[in-house]
């Protein structure tokens, strides 16, 4: 079946930087996009980016843009978020998403989620 | 962007009463070349990633149960659940991705047990 399993996270200092990684099993993952979403504590919901099944088509949402970046290691069914110049705002769960459709489209397998707590 | 707002905030159902919620986007997300409402629903539960219910507006996923429904089109779109049970107690958010990016999800709407 299909399995994301992220990590990477953990306390980091204003300023500095964390890369997670998903390692993604149970299909073929150079077939499909994939997206990192986010959840602050507390609060819903934000897409943070995607990247193509061949990585050559990335978007940002405007709160990332510049600052975290995605890439994708197909031949290591794995995916990636390097972050950096991280703030407190960036706090957050991050769950890497299978996106079904391409394109930025809907998330039919999610992982757990990793926690990004940035704090001084 | 496309707006996605969700009603009510928060919610209270007897069990085996109905629960609605409703999403409404700031601009259409039907594509009219293909007749379909880009709007998917998705419910999550404490302390777990969030689940994928319906896609297009009204496509239940494979082993999602019958009481949940989905409805609507254009703007205007209801996330229904003809008889509540104890484990659809969670937080459900609607999601647009007519156009994309960004990808835009409601503020999500809580679900309780009255």
């Amino acid at each position: 079946q299909v399995q994301l399993v992220e990590s990477g996270g953990g306390l980091v200092k204003p300023g500095g930087s964390l890369r997670l990684s998903c390692a993604a099993s149970g299909f073929t993952f150079s077939d499909y996009y994939m997206s990192w979403i986010r959840q602050a504590p507390g609060k819903g919901l934000e897409w943070v980016s995607y990247i193509s099944s061949s990585g050559s088509i990335i978007y940002y949402a405007d709160s990332v843009k510049g600052r975290l970046t995605i890439s994708r290691d197909n031949a290591k069914n794995s995916l990636y978020l390097q972050m950096n110049s991280l703030r407190a705002e960036d706090t957050a769960v991050y769950y890497c998403a299978r996106d079904f459709y391409g394109s930025g489209s809907y998330f039919d397998s999610w992982g757990q989620g990793t926690l990004v707590t940035v704090s001084s | 962007d496309i707006v996605m707002t969700q009603s009510p905030d928060s919610l209270a159902v007897s069990l085996g009463e109905r629960a609605t919620i409703n999403c409404k986007s700031s601009q259409s997300v039907l594509y009219s070349s293909n007749n379909r409402n880009y709007l998917a629903w998705y419910q999550q539960k404490p302390g777990q990633p969030p689940k994928l219910l319906i896609s297009w507006a009204s496509t239940r996923e494979s082993g999602v149960p019958d009481r949940f429904s989905g409805s609507g089109s254009g703007t205007d779109f209801t996330l229904t659940i003809s008889s509540l049970q104890a484990e659809d107690v969670a937080v459900y958010y609607c999601q647009q991705y007519y156009t994309t990016p960004p990808i835009t999800f409601g503020q999500g709407t809580r679900l309780e047990i009255k």
